[in-house]
Parts: structure tokens; sequence; C-alpha cells
């Protein structure tokens, strides 16, 4: 089915690791989007991605890197994780215009 | 830069009766507007949305919204909830160069028996 598959589903880190949340889409969208979800902030912007090879600033973007070296893949990094980094990661797509996203079903990264 | 604000963090209600879940927001510029529900555990899908032409919306699932620009909102109302209703609701608002979106913190719509 068409859609926005984010691996991994779950992982737990310890504070300092690494790691990449891998986000892949395949209806040919030039937007991709990467968001945290916390309990009463709602879903707040890390990076984005007008097409490939570009990428901007969200409202959150300290301690997060990004690429979008193809243009049906946004990874997102965190290179020494924080507990503050806690959280549930999605990531969106969309076409030019305004049809709105498709989401990824998202990641549960806990940070210890 | 926009902004949005859903003032109620959880909405209790009983199965079939009415709900209307507030949205504001604030822009400088011209916006879309969009509701997304989201089940538990699950990811983000659009309910419906405003882009321009008629200010009543409607959407799945028998939910529709109104947008009213001199009061900035874009409340969403459902004439008689199921319990399968239950779930977490957020408005979000892109000015029309779409960028990108910006939503809201949320309502928590409960449906009882």
């Amino acid at each position: 089915n068409a859609g926005v598959t984010q691996t991994p589903k779950f992982r737990v880190l310890k504070t300092g690791q690494s790691m990449t949340l891998l986000c892949a889409q395949d209806m040919n969208h030039e937007y991709m989007y990467w968001y945290r979800q916390d309990p009463g902030m709602g879903l707040r912007l890390i990076h984005y991605s007008v097409g490939e090879g570009t990428t901007a600033k969200g409202e959150v973007p300290d301690g997060y890197n990004v690429s979008r070296l193809k243009k049906q893949n946004f990874l997102l990094g965190l290179e020494s994780a924080a507990p503050s980094q806690t959280s549930v990661y999605f990531c969106a797509s969309s076409q030019q215009g305004a049809g709105g996203y498709t989401f990824g079903s998202g990641t549960r990264l806990t940070v210890v | 830069a926009q902004s949005v604000t859903q003032l109620d963090s959880q909405v209790p209600v009983f199965e079939e009766a009415p709900v209307e879940l507030r949205c504001n927001y604030s822009s400088s510029v011209s916006v879309y507007l969009f509701w997304y529900v989201q089940y538990p555990n699950q990811g983000l899908q659009l309910l419906l949305k405003y882009l321009s032409g008629s200010t009543l919306v409607k959407g799945i699932n028998g939910f529709e919204a109104e947008f009213n620009k001199s009061q900035t909102s874009f409340h969403l109302r459902k004439p008689s909830v199921h319990i399968s209703d239950t779930a977490e609701y957020f408005c979000a608002v892109s000015d029309v160069g779409f960028q990108k979106l910006v939503f809201g913190t949320g309502t928590r719509l409960l449906v009882s028996p």
C-alpha cells in the first residue's frame, strides 16, 4: 500500500548514543517533515524538506540533523541523545499545494 | 507566523450527543485550515480541510467544520458521536504557500455509553 513508512517503530537509547530514524514515502511527494509529539504540546516541527537535497529548520531543531539525499527518503539523526528527546516522532509527506499531509505510524523513542 | 489554539484539552461526551471541538488561529496572512484525528498508537489522519470557497466544510466520518474569518475560528462539529470517535483531534494551519503546518496542542474526545 502507498504511504509513509517509518523505521524503527520503537527504540531505547542510552544518553549520549546516536541513532538515525528513517522515513520513506512512495507517493513521489516533494515535501517531507519530521515532527515530535509530546503530551500536552501537540506536534512540533523539527526539520522539513521541500525537495531532494534541501532541508530547513522547524520550530525545535536543536539536537537533530536531517538529510534528503533521495526524494523518497528523509532521515532524522540524533548525534548525542538526551532524555529530553524522549518522544514520539512522526514523519509526514505532502505534494506541493495544500493537499494535506500523509503521516507515518510513528517511532517511539526513549532515552534513558 | 501562524499559531493555533485549542482551548479544550479534553471533551467528555455521551454517545449520540452532539459535539463541538474549538479551534482558533492567528495569522497575518491568508491561511489554509485542517483537522486531523489520531486514534491510539496510530499516526494522524486527515478529517477535513478548508482551502477556499464555502466556509462550511464536510469531512469523513460525519464531521464538519466552519471557517469564520472574522472570529479567526475553525470549529469542528458532529451532530451525533459514536464510541469509535474517541480519539485525539488536532487543528492545524498553514499559510497559502503551504510549506509547513502548525498544529494545535490537541483535544481528546472521550465518548462514553
